[in-house]
This record gives C-alpha cells, sequence and structure tokens, in this order.
C-alpha cells in the first residue's frame, strides 16, 4: 500500500455504538490530521497530530476520542454520536506541523449515524 | 484570521472549452495558497500551490492559477478541460507564520462537471 489509507471506507451505526475509525501512512510523515468533510461546508479541521502528541484540538466535542499510537497511525474513536455527526472523515498527513508541506489526504470514511 | 470565498458551487461545461474557477480570500497577513482536487469518491489531492515568486502556478492535469495579491484572487484555470477533470475543487489558504503556518482554511468547494 501506498499514501495514506482509512478503513472502514463506509460505516453505518446507532447513536449508542462506539467505533473506531484508522488511518494509516506509508509516507514516512511525521504530521497527521483529522478533518470532517460535511455537505457544503468547508472542512473543518480537527486534531493535529506531531510525533504521535497532539498539538491542536479544535474544540470539537468529546464523543470524538483521537488516540496516535506511532507516526504512521492515526485513530478517531467515535461514541454515542449524533446525527449531524454525519459526514466523510478525512485523514491527511505531512512532512511535518507548521510549514508549506503538502498534505495528502487519504479517501475518508463516509460515516451514517442513525 | 483567514477565509476563503469560492464565488461558484458548480460550475458546467463542455469538453474542450475553457473554465476558471474563482476563489477569492481574506487575510490580515501574508498567506500561501493552494488548490486541491476531489474525484468521486477518493481523497483530496493538491493541483498546485503559491509561495512565492511569480505569481502564475502552474499544477497538474494542465491547470494553472494566478495570484493577485491587489484583488486578493487565486483563480484556477484551464484551457481546454476533459470529462476525467470532472470533480470538486477546493481553494485553500495558509498564515504566513506563527500558529496560522501550515494550517489549512478550506473554502466551501466548486463542483466542475465536464459534459461531452
Amino acid at each position: 500500500e501506498t499514501g495514506v489509507t482509512q478503513t472502514p471506507r463506509h460505516l453505518v451505526m446507532g447513536m449508542t455504538n462506539k467505533k473506531s475509525l484508522k488511518c494509516e501512512q506509508h509516507l514516512g510523515h511525521n504530521a497527521m490530521y483529522w478533518y470532517k468533510q460535511s455537505a457544503k461546508k468547508p472542512l473543518e479541521l480537527m486534531f493535529v497530530y506531531s510525533l504521535e502528541e497532539r498539538v491542536e484540538n479544535n474544540s470539537v466535542p468529546s464523543r470524538f476520542s483521537p488516540e496516535c499510537p506511532n507516526s504512521s497511525h492515526l485513530f478517531l474513536h467515535l461514541h454515542t454520536l449524533q446525527p449531524e455527526d454525519s459526514a466523510l472523515y478525512l485523514c491527511a498527513s505531512s512532512q511535518e506541523v507548521g510549514n508549506t508541506d503538502t498534505q495528502y489526504f487519504g479517501p475518508g470514511t463516509r460515516l451514517t449515524v442513525l | 484570521a483567514q477565509s476563503v470565498t469560492q464565488l461558484d458551487s458548480q460550475v458546467p461545461v463542455f469538453e474542450e472549452a475553457p473554465v476558471e474557477l474563482r476563489c477569492n480570500y481574506s487575510s490580515s497577513v501574508s498567506v500561501y495558497l493552494f488548490w486541491y482536487v476531489q474525484y468521486p469518491n477518493q481523497g483530496l489531492q493538491l493541483l498546485l500551490k503559491y509561495l512565492s515568486g511569480s505569481t502564475l502556478v502552474k499544477g497538474i492535469n494542465g491547470f494553472e492559477a494566478e495570484f493577485n495579491k491587489s484583488q486578493t484572487s487565486f483563480h484556477l484555470r484551464k484551457p481546454s478541460v476533459h470529462i476525467s477533470d470532472t470533480a470538486e475543487y477546493f481553494c485553500a489558504v495558509s498564515g504566513y507564520r506563527g500558529s496560522t503556518l501550515g494550517r489549512l482554511y478550506f473554502g466551501r468547494g466548486t463542483q466542475l462537471t465536464v459534459w461531452p
């Protein structure tokens, strides 16, 4: 595998479920990101990690819990979500944070909350 | 703070016609500018970016964009589109320094549809 991969590609869950989204980058990058893409809205940056340390958390509800066990893997743990959380969740990586390095995006996980 | 306005949510064009996708930004400081493309069921892919130097930037797939500081614009152009260019296009800005450097602020996107 090359680039940034995300699993699962599609996820349907009830409001009481607990699920996790997984992202893996094969680019040797040190920075990883979670974005939320809702219809007709700009991409929203949710979390930023640099070398497994969270460096940005943009007022995201606590029902979203990120985890970065190493610089190649990033998880987003989900629990007690709301229907308005339905969206495409995109993972990205770049060489470093805080510069003009290109961000490389995965294909996303399409999440539907019933 | 930075913000991006993409003036057209949808742009339909016929194959081999020229196209321009408009992007304006607002910022109190200098910025870096980016265009990303998202094909159906895929993530975003960088088309081109302006960091410094020549205001005309050439990207992949025959696209180019021109940075106009006085009009705070970064419009994307292609002289002749193909059906395979059908996708959503996102303009983004990043601040020049400090906490905004490397942090991308995206527009809402423009859906380009190319008809045969």
